[in-house]
């Protein structure tokens, strides 16, 4: 089945500095990503939708100068948040829907960021 | 902003027992799918009912639908350890294009 590879699972920074995270569908074509954060204990939110070869739609509340979205190809996605701070931590996951645009959506393994 | 809200919050039962999520949203869909997700994983496609369905089974996994209450509940017979997950209902919503998850069930299944 579709596969979504999602990276680092894990990473540290430092407040103020940046950390790129990776979302890759690994044997299909995916037109169309979504990126969802996640508090403990709590739902996903919708943060944006990313589209190949345009620019991603943020959802409201959602800064994008701060959560830059970059959707390069039909494969990679990726989601870079920039001058990190503490209360950016949290759990990040990528989703994917293919180009036959059926009703399932495959999900990345998740990134769990720890701002410092 | 939510579109399911999802109870009970929180289900501990034994193994070998059936659980059951329930699942409510507002406004009209297409199609009502549950997730499951592993504590600090990614979520896992379990079950897509559509609209004109009212029940759906996969293995283990009872799914029914009743559009006219906006409503939607996820039965587990036979309940694992291995079951031990949060469960989440989302529908397609933004003209169908992106998924809008309810609040969640966590599920924990004693030995």
């Amino acid at each position: 089945g579709a596969v979504v590879s999602q990276h680092p699972s894990r990473v540290i920074c430092k407040s103020g500095t940046s950390v790129k995270i990776e979302c890759r569908s690994l044997d299909f074509q995916a037109t169309t990503m979504f990126w969802y954060r996640q508090f403990p204990k709590q739902s996903l939110m919708l943060m944006a939708t990313s589209n190949e070869g345009s620019k991603a739609t943020y959802e409201q509340g959602v800064e994008k100068d701060k959560f830059l979205i970059n959707h390069a190809s039909l494969t990679l996605s990726t989601l870079t948040v920039t001058s990190a701070h503490p209360e950016d931590s949290s759990f990040y996951i990528c989703s994917a829907r293919g180009m036959e645009g059926s009703g399932g959506y495959t999900f990345g393994s998740g990134t769990r960021l720890t701002v410092v | 902003s939510q579109q399911g809200e999802e109870d009970p919050q929180a289900l501990s039962i034994q193994e070998g027992e059936n659980a059951t999520m329930n699942c409510s949203y507002k406004t009209s869909i297409n199609n009502l799918q549950w997730y499951r997700q592993n504590s600090g994983r990614g979520l896992v496609h379990l079950i897509l009912i559509r609209s004109n369905e009212r029940e759906k089974h996969s293995g283990r996994l009872r799914v029914t639908l009743d559009t006219s209450k906006k409503s939607s509940s996820l039965l587990i017979t036979a309940s694992r350890a291995a079951d031990t997950a949060s469960y989440f209902c989302a529908t397609p919503t933004g003209g169908g294009n992106k998924l809008t998850f309810g609040t969640g069930t966590q599920l924990k299944v004693e030995l």
